[in-house]
């Protein structure tokens, strides 16, 4: 069964420092992975779609990585403004079962 | 990518009454639909695939009976949470998705529904 895993869970860190987050999952046999940033009480805004077959991807500040065969990829956030300040959710779609799996999120706080 | 809509946003309801919520893609015809609910600092778990046509598949869990899934047209999904409780109350988003080729397939969010149950 999937699991993924998001470290850490809650993170403050000064403007303008760049910063990582970081999910992990178990099974490899993945379709792609993807990004969300989610307000509080709102929905979720797609950031970046890594296949299965990519590396990283990236958007302006943002820059995700993907090592599917360790499990691992991290969100690289460069010079962070209060404006990032959201809940970070990772989620991997199975290739196995077609299901979207989600972590728990990192609730990111950047202090102005 | 795909525009999904959801209405309403909020909504609050007594204990023991039922609510519906609409998905609708925009501009994107969908076969498949999936809801979500999410509990407070909690991640969003799967509750049900909804198939233009046939009847919603459900998680392990998610009672059939009490959340009412109707995929009427290739653009609208309906959730229905009947007989609401206060335990019911979370957060709703649904999602479309499609293939592209044969390759992985990208989920696009609705804006997702508060439901509060007093």
């Amino acid at each position: 069964k999937q699991e993924v895993t998001q470290i850490p869970a809650a993170l403050s860190v000064p403007e303008g420092e760049n910063l990582v987050l970081n999910c992990s999952f178990t099974d490899s046999a993945i379709y792609n992975l993807q990004w969300f940033r989610q307000d509080p009480g709102k929905g979720l805004t797609s950031l970046l779609l890594i296949q299965s077959s990519q590396r990283e991807q990236t958007s302006g500040r943002l820059n995700a990585s993907l090592d599917k065969s360790s499990g691992r990829s991290t969100l690289y956030i460069a010079a962070s403004q209060p404006g990032d300040s959201a809940t970070y959710l990772c989620a991997v779609a199975n290739s196995l079962d077609d299901k979207i799996i989600f972590g728990k999120g990192t609730r990111l706080h950047i202090l102005p | 990518g795909a525009v999904v809509s959801q209405h309403p946003s909020r909504v609050i309801c007594k204990s023991g009454t039922s609510v519906k919520i609409e998905c609708r893609s925009l501009d994107f015809q969908a076969t498949t639909m999936f809801w979500y609910r999410q509990f407070p600092k909690q991640s969003l778990m799967l509750m049900a695939t909804s198939n233009e046509g046939s009847k919603a598949t459900y998680e392990q869990g998610v009672e059939k009976d009490k959340f009412l899934i109707n995929h009427a047209s290739l653009t609208l999904s309906t959730l229905t949470v009947t007989s609401a409780h206060p335990e019911d109350s979370s957060f709703y988003i649904c999602s479309v998705s499609y293939a592209r080729g044969t390759t992985a397939y990208e989920q696009y969010f609705g804006p997702g529904t508060r439901l509060t149950v007093t």
